[in-house]
Order: C-alpha cells, then structure tokens, then sequence
C-alpha cells in the first residue's frame, strides 16, 4: 500500500537558518503530494501541494518540488522565523479500493525555531 | 467562510460511556473522512464517506461507528470506549472529483478517555 516517509525529528533552528525536511513516498499511480503545517494547539492547514511530476508548490517562502525519479517531496524554506515553529506533516492522496480517496501521511516533524 | 467544524473540542469520559463527535462542513462536499493523531504514528483514517448513507471503513476502523445522513454532517461515535482511544481526531473533507483531492480538516478534537 501507499506510505510516506518523513524526517521525524524533532528539528531545532535559530531563526533566519535554512529548512529541509526530507520526505519520499511509495505509491502506485500518480498521486497528489502535500505538506501540512500544524501550529501549537490548531487543526491541520495545507501549507502547499503539487499534483504532477515535476511541480513546485509554494506558500509563505516554503517550497517543494514532486520528483517522480527519487519518490520525495522535500520542504524548504531559505531562512526561517519563531512564528513557523510547528509541526510539519507530509501527505499523499491517493485511491484505495477504487472510491476511498484518502491521505497517507508521514509521521510529522516537529519544528522549533529559537530567536 | 468556507470551514469544517467539530464538537466538543476537548472532552474528558470515562471507559465505556458511549460519547458522539460532531462534524459538519458547508462547502457541499460529497466526501468526509475522520482520522486520528497519535504521537509517532501520524495521521490514520478512522472511517470515510463518499455521500449521503455511503460509508466504509479505513485503516483502524475498530471501536468507532458513524453515519451520514445528511451531506454537511458525519458524526462519529464512540459506544464503549476504551483508554486506546484517547486521541486527537480529526473531520475532513472534500470534493469529488478535481486534480488534487486536497483535504479540508476541521480544528480537531481532543479526546480523553479515563
């Protein structure tokens, strides 16, 4: 079946560092990928998606790139801030018995950044 | 505004007093799904619903039950719970059809069972 594999971290940065947050994927078909971002005490937001081979999703300077070569969909972000310490969970959707369209996700990343 | 709810987002229970968790969307969407999050594990599916009076089981189905009908609300219920309940849940839903099947999730709720 389908499965995502993430960093478990948890991760800790100074602010205005450099973020990755390794994730590969096993899944048959095409599948959409997606990065999810939980805040302290709050439900599950989509931070960005990408639905083909080769697209980058992008949103508040957090980036990834869907490489259908190497299964993954790394999170990055050039420099980061107290404000995103969070935990970051990577997705897929897919179809499982021919109508249960759900997600598959990663295990989560716990990210703290320090002032 | 577009959103999922949920109902009660805290609750405390003791084993076996059968409780319901209310969801409800308004965006008109034909599929919701509940999941729950446990440390370590991530995010699970519970159940799922394709549209009114169509339901099927997900990944860890047991001790949970819910309903559908109507298509804004899919309650989940719990009629004898147990301490390996206890969990952060989740509602989500999302239309059928599209490129993504991108997933809109309710705050959650955040279950204590005693």
């Amino acid at each position: 079946g389908d499965s995502v594999t993430q960093m478990e971290g948890p991760v800790t940065l100074s602010e205005e560092a450099f973020l990755t947050i390794n994730c590969t994927y096993t899944a048959t078909g095409y599948p959409s990928l997606f990065w999810y971002v939980q805040y302290p005490g709050e439900g599950l937001q989509l931070l960005l998606k990408a639905t083909k081979a080769d697209d980058k999703g992008s949103n508040k300077g957090f980036e990834a790139t869907y490489r259908k070569e190497t299964t993954s969909f790394h999170l990055e972000k050039g420099s980061v801030q107290v404000s995103d310490s969070a935990v970051y969970f990577c997705a897929l959707s897919g179809v499982s018995g021919g109508s249960n369209y759900k997600l598959t996700f990663g295990k989560g990343t716990l990210l703290t950044v320090n002032p | 505004e577009a959103q999922v709810t949920q109902n009660p987002r805290y609750l405390i229970t003791v084993t076996g007093k059968k409780l319901t968790v209310t969801c409800s969307q308004n965006m008109n969407h034909e599929y919701m799904s509940w999941y729950r999050q446990d440390p370590g594990l991530g995010l699970r599916q519970i159940y799922y619903s394709m549209n009114v009076e169509v339901t099927d089981k997900g990944d860890v189905p047991e001790g949970y039950k819910v309903s559908r009908k109507e298509k804004r609300n899919f309650p989940l219920i719990l009629e004898s719970p147990s301490p390996n309940q206890t969990s952060l849940y989740f509602c989500a839903s999302h239309p059928a059809g599209g490129m993504s099947y991108e997933q809109y999730f309710g705050p959650g709720t955040r279950l204590t069972v005693t």
